[in-house]
């Protein structure tokens, strides 16, 4: 089974600060890794994903995260924040035998101007 | 482009009341899920189909059931709607060859309010 832990609920940064999302997974497989991102009012679109290639993933706006075995972890980051960037992140895990994801309880990321 | 479309975006209902929510997927995947999401607790998987005519629970179907008889789309019926089932609810599509480069794609969701 697997499982996924978000540390904080909420994280506010100013614009042109880094930004850090903490994701922590457990699962009794090598995992498959997401994060996806929620504007308001609209559904999940997929930022990233590690599917069992290099570790440190790049995906869309500026965003990368890497997967670290030793600490079961896979922590998103931005090196600088836009406005732009606020909305609430999912960190969801998969079995790569297996369809389903489980996800996170989200972050939501504030941006201070 | 692929697009996963909800039949509503805002719904108000009454307890007790027999429940419907589309979803039409337009990328041909084999896969769709529906999801609930509750402030604090993520999404978690209601119901999923990997074909036609097929469905498995997920981990909170209680109170739902679902339909798939054509490959596009997949429904949520909420049998009885009762007020804890008030939520944002989310459809996702995916494809067993796209998957591990695509992960599943969401529709934008239907919030669903049960007085």
């Amino acid at each position: 089974a697997q499982s996924v832990t978000q540390l904080g609920s909420h994280v506010s940064v100013s614009e042109g600060a880094l930004v850090l999302l903490r994701c922590n997974y457990s699962s009794s497989v090598p995992p498959y890794l997401f994060w996806y991102v929620q504007y308001p009012n609209q559904g999940l679109q997929l930022l990233l994903k590690y599917t069992s290639a290099a570790t440190l993933v790049k995906g869309i706006n500026g965003f990368e995260a890497e997967f670290k075995k030793s600490e079961t972890s896979f922590h998103l980051t931005k090196p600088s924040a836009h406005m732009s960037d606020a909305a609430e992140y999912f960190c969801a895990v998969s079995d790569p035998n297996d369809y389903k994801l489980s996800f996170g309880a989200g972050t939501t990321v504030t941006v201070r101007a | 482009d692929v697009k996963v479309t909800q039949s509503s975006r805002y719904l108000v209902k009454r307890t007790g009341e027999k429940v419907f929510l589309e979803c039409v997927q337009d990328m041909d995947h084999e896969n769709m899920f529906w999801y609930r999401q509750d402030p604090g607790l993520g999404l978690r998987l209601i119901y999923f189909s990997y074909d036609v005519k097929m469905k498995e629970k997920g981990d909170i179907p209680e109170g739902y059931s679902v339909s798939r008889e054509k490959k596009e789309r997949f429904s949520l019926i909420l049998e009885s709607a009762s007020t804890n089932q008030t939520s944002m609810y989310l459809c996702a599509s995916s494809s067993p060859s796209y998957r591990d480069r695509f992960g599943q794609f969401f529709g934008p969701g239907t919030r669903l309010t049960v007085l």
